[in-house]
């Protein structure tokens, strides 16, 4: 079992839409989940981070997570084509605190 | 406050050859790592420094890759010698610390170095 798997997309969604991203991970012990966004040809840069069980709202983005299940999810409201990028899931903490990152989603909005 | 800083930002060499690749991290941050992204996957973690000491190698292929951080400071990643799949950016980030209740583990990344080997 991969240690952070994403849904492999990928994702088209039209202008306006909510875009729902998806990540689940395999280490109980991991302490804090992030989504980064990576346009193409550029580096990762976080858009939200969260540790407690519940929802993380953060104007248009709302980070989920479930520890019972290992899973977290990144929803993306009233979707722009901006917003066209590769979201990487990645998990901090468990065993030797790194940061383990999926293989990402591309998502694209349409005009 | 300046970001972390990598160079060169490009590099084409032929199998076999040598590179390296530099990075300074941010001011303060104690924690150095060193990705590597294939096109169309996530990065994956090389190695991990705290201050000068090596926390994480545990993927870096010894065979043909080195790191350092002598001074606990900026780094360099070696390759020698190169092979085909070592096709890649690599991507160096910081942290402010490890091991600390005031890191949620938020890394600040470089702009990469993008490395094609022919």
């Amino acid at each position: 079992q991969k240690e952070v798997e994403q849904n492999s997309g990928p994702l088209s969604v039209p202008e306006g839409a909510i875009a729902s991203l998806n990540c689940t991970y395999s280490d109980r012990g991991s302490q804090s989940f992030f989504w980064y966004r990576q346009y193409s040809g550029k580096s990762p840069e976080l858009i939200m981070f969260i540790y407690s069980n519940g929802d993380k709202e953060d104007g248009r983005f709302t980070a989920q997570l479930n520890k019972a299940s290992q899973y977290v999810s990144l929803l993306i409201r009233d979707s722009q084509p901006s917003d066209s990028a590769t979201y990487l899931c990645a998990v901090w903490g468990g065993s030797n605190y790194k940061l383990t990152f999926g293989k990402g989603t591309l998502l694209t909005v349409n005009p | 406050e300046a970001g972390v800083a990598q160079s060169p930002r490009y590099k084409i060499i032929e199998k076999r050859q040598s590179v390296a690749f530099w990075c300074n991290p941010i001011s303060g941050h104690a924690t150095l790592y060193w990705y590597q992204q294939i096109l169309g996957q996530g990065p994956k973690l090389l190695i991990q420094f705290q201050n000068n000491g090596v926390v994480d190698d545990s993927q870096l292929p010894k065979d043909r890759f080195s790191a350092e951080r002598l001074k606990g400071v900026d780094s360099t990643l070696k390759i020698q010698p190169a092979k085909l799949e070592d096709s890649a950016v690599y991507l160096c980030a910081s942290s402010l610390d490890h091991i600390s209740n005031t890191n949620t583990g938020e890394l600040f990344f470089g702009e990469g170095s993008r490395l094609t080997v022919l």
